[in-house]
């Protein structure tokens, strides 16, 4: 089966830095990419996802970047708000199912 | 709200209890999924429908465990004779296609 690994576990950053969370899978097949934010006591929340058949993708302050290649792919998120505090999960999915990392504590400090 | 639901929120039940969970998912959704989270984790799949048909079933989804989604609607996980190890969150997912919306979660705490 897929096997997705992520990095960093924990990550802190001053308010207005950015933050890169990157993630490697390891089924050549997967072809869907989204990330979620979790916050305390909440389900995960999709924030951007992209496919297999492009490289990049932008909304706002968060992008991500796919490496079909090297098979990884990279959250960025620019000018950080404290808001932006909270749990990150990228996932990869190749049909019925989402395979997820372990996770990124995101810390932005004010 | 026209998210997904999930009911109830938070259980606490005695190990060898029954507990069942409720999920509705975003309407005209047709693919819905479980997932269970434990603490520092990312969320595991359990299982999928797609419609009322359960598609996909996870090797985690021991035979004390079953879900449903009769007529294609709402879903529900029930958990059969608790162990401590089930303890953790338990999410539902629904998907128009490749897009998963997650519920709130419900979190199950067997004492």
């Amino acid at each position: 089966g897929e096997n997705v690994e992520q990095h960093p576990s924990t990550l802190s950053v001053q308010e207005g830095d950015s933050a890169v969370i990157k993630c490697t899978y390891s089924d050549s097949a997967s072809n869907y990419f989204p990330w979620y934010k979790q916050e305390l006591g909440k389900g995960p929340q999709l924030i951007i996802d992209i496919r297999s058949n492009v490289g990049e993708k932008k909304d706002q302050r968060i992008a991500v970047t796919l490496n079909k290649t090297a098979k990884h792919f990279s959250l960025h998120i620019t000018e950080t708000q404290p808001e932006d505090s909270a749990v990150y999960f990228c996932a990869a999915s190749r049909a019925n199912n989402l395979f997820f990392g372990t996770g990124t504590r995101l810390t932005v400090i004010p | 709200d026209t998210g997904v639901s999930q009911n109830p929120r938070h259980k606490i039940t005695k190990r060898g209890q029954n507990v069942t969970f409720r999920c509705d998912p975003i309407s005209e959704h047709n693919r819905l999924y479980w997932y269970r989270q434990t603490l520092g984790q990312g969320p595991e799949f359990l299982t999928y429908f797609q419609n009322e048909a359960q598609l996909e079933k996870s090797r985690l989804l021991s035979d004390r465990f079953s879900a449903e989604r009769p007529k294609g609607s709402f879903s529900t996980l029930e958990i059969q004779r608790t162990e401590q190890g089930d303890s953790a969150m338990y999410l539902c997912a629904s998907s128009p296609r490749m897009e998963a919306f997650f519920g709130q979660g419900t979190r199950l705490t067997v004492v």
